[in-house]
């Protein structure tokens, strides 16, 4: 079955206490992103890559990391969350590139706390 | 950078036509406009996509103009279960961000 794969679901962490948020897929998919959902904001996208060590900023990049070292995962990393950063977060992968926009597919959502 | 505008919020009754627009200022010239259906704590599904005319699906109907800086996605005899948040998405212009539009809020009443 094609999927998208987070771990974990939900997560509560305290202030600079560094973590990591999984996401995999099974699809063979070249693009990744990662989307931030906070209410009345919509989904804002924080980092994306074309392909295997390419990465780059979305529209809301401050305070996280991504890595891209195979093709399948793009672990989300927090090296010093904040209260802030408290939201819904959801990976993504598709096969699009400029030109051809194919459907995304979406993970099950973290719902990260921070206190 | 795209933005992309969507309304807030709509109301319909079951069995009506329901009509969300999107607005798309800086559209990439070869990107595909992406709709998708969102139930809350769960991940975007994809409805529908198209690149300009119209196109249509067992769920719904996109219609883009000539100038691609809006689209409309078309949803035929809502039921309850359409209620949900519909997002618009598209490629920018002129970077490979992909951006989704701020969402509309559908209720659908019995």
């Amino acid at each position: 079955e094609a999927q998208v794969t987070q771990n974990p679901r939900y997560l509560i962490t305290v202030t600079g206490k560094k973590l990591t948020v999984t996401c995999s897929q099974n699809m063979n998919h070249e693009y990744m992103s990662w989307y931030r959902q906070d209410p009345g904001l919509g989904l804002r996208q924080i980092y994306y890559s074309m392909n295997v060590e390419v990465t780059d900023k979305g529209d809301v990049p401050e305070g996280y990391k991504v890595s891209r070292k195979e093709k399948r995962n793009f672990p989300l990393i927090l090296e010093s969350p904040s209260p802030n950063q408290t939201s819904l977060y959801f990976c993504a992968s598709s096969n699009w590139m400029r030109g051809l926009n194919t459907e995304a597919f979406f993970g099950q959502g973290t719902r990260l706390t921070v206190v | 950078l795209a933005k992309t505008t969507q309304p807030i919020s709509m109301d319909s009754y079951e069995g009506q036509e329901v009509n969300i627009t999107c607005s798309h200022n800086n559209i990439a010239t070869n990107d595909y406009i992406t709709w998708y259906q969102q139930f809350p704590s769960q991940g975007p599904r994809f409805i529908i996509q198209g690149y300009k005319t119209k196109v249509t699906n067992e769920v719904a109907s996109l219609f883009i103009p000539a100038d691609r800086k809006s689209s409309t996605l078309s949803l035929p005899r809502v039921s309850l279960s359409d209620t949900a948040v519909y997002y618009c998405l598209v490629g920018d212009g002129n970077t490979d961000k992909l951006i989704f539009g701020t969402g509309t809020r559908l209720q659908v009443f019995p």
